[in-house]
This record gives C-alpha cells, structure tokens and sequence, in this order.
C-alpha cells in the first residue's frame, strides 16, 4: 500500500497568512494526487487534483504543486472560511490512501 | 445538481452487518464516466477508502477489509449499497458515499453528507 504522510498535522496561522501543507507518498504517484477539505461535521470538498488543477468554483488563493512523491498544497491569504483539515489523497493505485489530515486553526 | 444520500440504521450490534444503501439524484448511476463508492471515518480521525463499484457492476475494495465488504449497485433504483459483516467497535464511523471520476485521477468529485453508524451492544 502506499502511504500518504502529511505534515504538518496542525498548524495555527491568522487570517492572511500564506499557508503550506505538504504530503509526501511512499512510493512515485506521478501526479495522482488530490487535495479535499473537511470542515467540522461535514464532507471533504475536493480543491485539487491531478496535483494542480483547481477544481471548479474553488478559490484562486488555493494552489497544488509537485509530482513524484512531493506535493504541496497553497493558500495565498488564508481566510477565515479556510479554517478546516485538509487531506491529501493518492489514486495512482486502485487501493486509494489519504494522508492524516492537517488541521488549520486560528491564531 | 446531482445529490447522493446515505441511509441505513445508525447502531448496529457487535458480529452483525452493517449495510447503508446511497440514493443517487439529479444524475444517472449508469454513466460510464464514473464508478460509485464509500469511504468513511472514524470520531476524530482521518479517512479511510472502503471501495468502488462500477454500474456494471465491477468492484475493487480495500484489501484491509475485503474479506468483510460487499458492495453492490441497483441501476433501476438509482442506488448503490455498502454491507459489511463481522462489525466491531472499531467498525463505528461517519459512512460516505461518493462518485469517482473514471479519468483524469480518478477524484471524489460529490460527496454524500455521512451518516454515523455505531457498533455497540
């Protein structure tokens, strides 16, 4: 199995921080790699995929970058509705794996 | 807008089957573009994939759990259905469905909102 390491697992930053999540794969997963957002009680949201595509409808202040096994996720000006976990996930094998989750709080 | 929704009891007994069924609206479960699949995740913790069928009825499960997990699709209802035998306590999760892309890599593009199922006596 492939595993998805996040990190950091939670961070604390205020409103207009520029923000990085990075998640790191066990193995090359080329850019088979999607990025969600959960917020409490509700499911994840996809944001990104493909590494760097920018799903429809989400904000331009979120942004994908890597391939291999190194990937990043970006919020340029974090924003108060930013407030959530983010996981990343694989799907370069047909047995998915997420990362841990990296919650973001404020400050 | 295409909807999904989970449905099933929320407490289920120590060695018996958990099954949730998803209604799919505002979209056909027959599209060839997509399979059709559950994920969930444990009070406080991080995700966890359980499989994905086809409309045909094609299916890949998570290995940690195959020998537990049967998922299954009704094209005339709209609907696909998660059973899971043997449950634990360590079975007890907030349930998903979703639709997964076939292409592009393969995302979970819709979302049902979960439903909790616990395992206790």
């Amino acid at each position: 199995d492939i595993q998805m390491t996040q990190s950091p697992s939670s961070l604390s930053a205020s409103v207009g921080d520029r923000v990085t999540i990075t998640c790191r794969a066990s193995q090359s997963i080329s850019s088979y790699l999607n990025w969600y957002q959960q917020k409490p009680g509700k499911a994840p949201k996809l944001l990104i995929y493909a590494a760097s595509s920018l799903q429809s409808g989400v904000p331009s202040r979120f942004s994908g970058s890597g391939s291999g096994t190194d990937f990043t996720l970006t919020i340029s000006s974090l924003q108060p509705e930013d407030f959530a976990t983010y996981y990343c996930q694989q799907t370069y094998t047909t047995l998915l794996t997420f990362g841990g989750g990296t919650k973001v709080e404020i400050k | 807008q295409l909807q999904l929704q989970e449905s099933g009891p929320g407490l289920v007994k120590p060695s018996e089957t958990l099954s949730l069924t998803c209604t799919v609206s505002g979209g056909s479960i027959s599209s060839s573009s997509y399979y059709w699949g559950w994920i969930r995740q444990p009070p406080g913790k991080g995700l966890e994939w359980i499989g994905i069928i086809y409309y045909s009825g094609s299916t890949y499960y998570n290995s940690s759990l195959k020998s537990r997990v049967t998922i299954s699709v009704d094209t005339s209802k709209n609907q696909f259905s998660l059973k899971l035998s043997s449950v634990t306590a360590a079975d007890t999760a907030v349930y998903y469905c979703a639709r997964r892309l076939t292409i592009s890599t393969y995302y979970f593009d819709y979302w049902g909102q979960g439903t909790l199922v616990t395992v206790s006596s």
